[in-house]
């Protein structure tokens, strides 16, 4: 079946600091993929998705690329802000699948001043 | 807009207990869902639905029932609770859309405590 696995965290990072995090997923076919986010006591919201191979999303500064060859959708961002502080959520959905979403476990991310 | 609203926000049963998540959206979304959020396994999926009247099992429907009667309402219905409840409910919605590129819109979040 389908599967996404990201890295576990706590990801802790200085502000202004690079921030990477691994995505990998199973599936067949050419699923849409997703970064949502959730900062404290709220709920999910998207953050950027791409839909085909070498697709890349983009918003606030982040960015993620759809790599078929590696079955990959890592989300990075140049210079985080302690404003980026929260859960992040790789996820995938089939066509067809009535946007039911597979969501990795989440990674926490928390940046220091 | 509200968007998704989702009440109550915590709520705290007694096993055996019987309590009713609701979830209502503004947006004339067809596709509704509900997920649970439990620590290191990120969201999985409860029941959906693609449109008034239609409902379907997601990963994980034991112990849940839900129905659809009008568009803007998706209410979760524990009829028994168990401590394995013990989670952080979601309702989602979407606009129809079979690419599978569908963005969700999530509630809140109810949490739920089963003693």
């Amino acid at each position: 079946g389908n599967s996404v696995t990201q890295m576990e965290g706590p990801v802790t990072l200085s502000e202004e600091a690079f921030l990477t995090i691994n995505c990998t997923y199973t599936a067949t076919g050419y699923p849409s993929l997703f970064w949502y986010v959730q900062y404290p006591g709220e709920g999910l919201q998207l953050l950027l998705k791409a839909t085909k191979a070498d697709d890349k999303g983009s918003n606030k500064g982040f960015e993620a690329t759809y790599r078929k060859e590696t079955t990959s959708f890592h989300l990075e961002k140049g210079s985080v802000q302690v404003s980026d502080s929260a859960v992040y959520f790789c996820a995938l959905s089939k066509t067809d699948s009535w946007g039911k979403l597979q969501f990795g476990a989440g990674t926490q991310v928390v940046v220091t001043p | 807009n509200a968007g998704v609203t989702q009440t109550p926000k915590f709520q705290v049963l007694k096993t055996g207990q019987s309590m009713t998540l609701q979830c209502a959206q503004d947006m004339n979304h067809e596709y509704m869902s509900w997920y649970r959020q439990d620590p290191g396994m990120g969201l999985r999926l409860i029941h959906y639905s693609v449109g008034a009247g239609i409902t379907d099992q997601g990963e994980v429907p034991n112990g849940y029932n839900v129905s659809r009667s009008t568009t803007e309402d998706f209410p979760l219905r524990l009829l028994s609770a168990a401590p394995s409840q013990t989670s952080v409910y979601f309702c989602a919605s979407s606009p129809f859309d079979l690419s599978g590129a569908n963005v969700l819109t999530f509630g809140a979040g109810s949490r739920l405590t089963v003693l």
